[in-house]
């Protein structure tokens, strides 16, 4: 069964960088799109973007050019960098696995709060 | 983008009840398309139904996903206390992937 857990700061700054990691614990990395979800109250839930091994990502148009996914496939993790954050970026970030076959996210990281605060 | 809704926004029912859940996108996302999923408080979201009505794996034959095109229904029979929880639709037919504003369902 894979696991799939994130990583990263629970608090960041308004203004700075959010970057968090997903570890992906086994499995094929290339047969699946690796994705990034987040939750927050005003906005419910909010696919923000995915990335593919054999392809360059595709991100939400809501993050315009704040949002960077990337794919590191030797060390089985995928990140996710959000920059110039603002409150409207606390939430609960998810990583999620695409699974291209059934055209749905299957598996989902447990999540992580981060609060953007001064 | 498409716009998912869902209706109602929450519903109480009592165990043994039935549940009927509504999602409608505001463009066609074909049947291949739309996923549902249950969300518990503290947990992750987990994938119920995806292709409007395919089970996902372990997912109990109470829970049924129905539609196509626009308008689509998960019911949910014989309500147990463990299916309070929050459900969401979702469409992975275009760019960017949205889901609906989500259905409490609420055990009495």
């Amino acid at each position: 069964q894979v696991d799939l857990r994130e990583s990263g700061p629970g608090l960041v700054r308004p203004s700075e960088t959010l970057f968090l990691t997903c570890d992906v614990s086994s499995g094929s990395i290339s047969s699946y799109s690796w994705n990034w979800i987040r939750q927050s109250r005003d906005k419910g839930l909010e696919w923000i973007g995915y990335v593919y091994h054999h392809a360059g990502p595709n991100y939400n148009p809501s993050f315009r050019s704040r949002v960077t996914i990337s794919l590191d496939t030797p060390k089985r993790h995928f990140s996710l960098e959000v920059k110039s954050v603002t409150s409207a970026d606390t939430a609960i970030y998810y990583c999620a696995r695409g699974s291209p076959g059934i055209a749905a996210s299957d598996v989902w990281g447990r999540g992580t709060v981060v609060v953007v605060s001064s | 983008e498409i716009v998912m809704t869902q209706s109602p926004a929450t519903v109480s029912l009592s165990p043994g009840e039935t549940a009927t859940l509504s999602c409608r996108a505001s463009q066609s996302v074909g049947s291949d398309y739309l996923s549902w999923f249950q969300h518990k408080p503290g947990q992750s979201p987990r994938l119920l139904i995806f292709g409007a009505s395919t089970r996902a794996s372990g997912i109990s034959e109470r829970f049924n996903g129905r539609g196509s095109g626009t308008d689509f229904t998960l019911i949910i029979n014989t309500l147990q206390p463990e299916d309070s929880a929050v459900y969401y639709c979702q469409q992975s037919y275009d760019l960017p992937f949205t889901f609906g504003p989500g259905t409490k369902v609420d055990i009495k």
